[in-house]
C-alpha cells in the first residue's frame, strides 16, 4: 500500500501565472481534499473531490481550480498567481467524502514572486 | 462562519502531562479530529471524537463535549519526539452537503529535556 505522494515539492512561479500541483491518494482512496498551509497557520480547506466530482469547496476564488481522475490521482490548478498564494499546498486523501482521518502528502512548496 | 480557537503555544518537560485545548464555533458539526505536524512534515491523524467522552490511544487521549463546544488532547509521559504542532479540526457540514474538515490555527508544543 502506498502512501500520498505530490509532485513538485518546490516550485517558483512569477505573479500572473499559472500552475499545476498534483497528488496520487492513497490506494483504494476515493476522496481528495486540497488545502493551503501559511506558514505558521492551520490547513486551510480549497475543495474536495469525490468520484472525480468537486463536492465541497472552502473560501476560495474560481482561479483555483481541480480535477479528479478514475485512478485517484488529482490535479489542484491555480491561475493568474499571486504573492500571497505562496504557501504549502497538502493533499490529503480518505476513503469516503471526507472521513475524519485523512491521509496528507507531505505538501508542495510554492513560491510566488 | 466557523472558528477554532487553541492556544498558540505550550512548553513542558519531559515524562509530563500536557493539555492543549480546542474551543470551537460552528453549524453542522460532526466530530473533532487532532492532528500532529513536525516542522517540514505532513500532518498525522491523531484521535476523533464525534460523541461526547474521552478517547484513549496509547500516549494520547482527547474528550470533546458537545455541549460546551470545547474539547481538549491530553499527551502523557511526553517525549521529546512530541515537541511538533498539533492542529483541532471540526469535520463539518449541512444537510445535502458533503463533509469537510475545518482547521484550528495549531498549538506549538515544545517538550524540554
Amino acid at each position: 500500500e502506498t502512501g500520498v505522494t505530490q509532485s513538485p515539492t518546490h516550485l517558483i512561479k512569477t505573479r500572473g501565472q499559472q500552475v499545476t500541483l498534483r497528488c496520487s491518494s492513497q490506494s483504494g482512496h476515493n476522496t481528495v481534499s486540497w488545502y493551503q498551509q501559511a506558514l505558521g497557520q492551520g490547513p486551510q480547506f480549497i475543495f474536495q473531490y469525490y468520484r472525480e466530482e468537486e463536492n465541497g469547496r472552502g473560501n476560495f476564488p474560481p482561479r483555483f481550480s481541480g480535477l479528479q481522475f478514475p485512478n485517484y490521482s488529482s490535479e489542484l490548478n491555480v491561475n493568474a498567481l499571486e504573492l500571497d498564494d505562496s504557501a504549502l499546498y497538502l493533499c490529503a486523501s480518505s476513503l469516503d467524502s471526507p472521513s475524519y482521518e485523512q491521509y496528507f502528502g507531505p505538501g508542495t512548496r510554492l513560491t510566488v514572486t | 462562519g466557523q472558528s477554532l480557537e487553541q492556544p498558540s503555544e505550550v512548553t513542558a518537560v519531559e515524562g509530563a502531562i500536557v493539555q492543549i485545548n480546542c474551543t470551537y464555533q460552528t453549524s453542522g458539526f460532526y466530530g473533532l479530529s487532532w492532528y500532529q505536524q513536525h516542522d517540514g512534515g505532513a500532518p498525522t491523524f491523531l484521535s476523533y471524537n464525534a460523541l461526547d467522552g474521552l478517547e484513549e490511544t496509547g500516549r494520547f487521549s482527547s474528550f470533546l463535549s458537545r455541549s460546551d463546544s470545547y474539547g481538549y488532547l491530553l499527551l502523557q509521559e511526553l517525549q521529546m519526539k512530541d515537541s511538533a504542532s498539533y492542529f483541532c479540526a471540526v469535520r463539518e457540514g449541512t444537510s445535502g452537503s458533503a463533509r469537510q474538515l475545518t482547521f484550528g490555527s495549531g498549538t506549538q508544543l515544545t517538550v524540554l529535556p
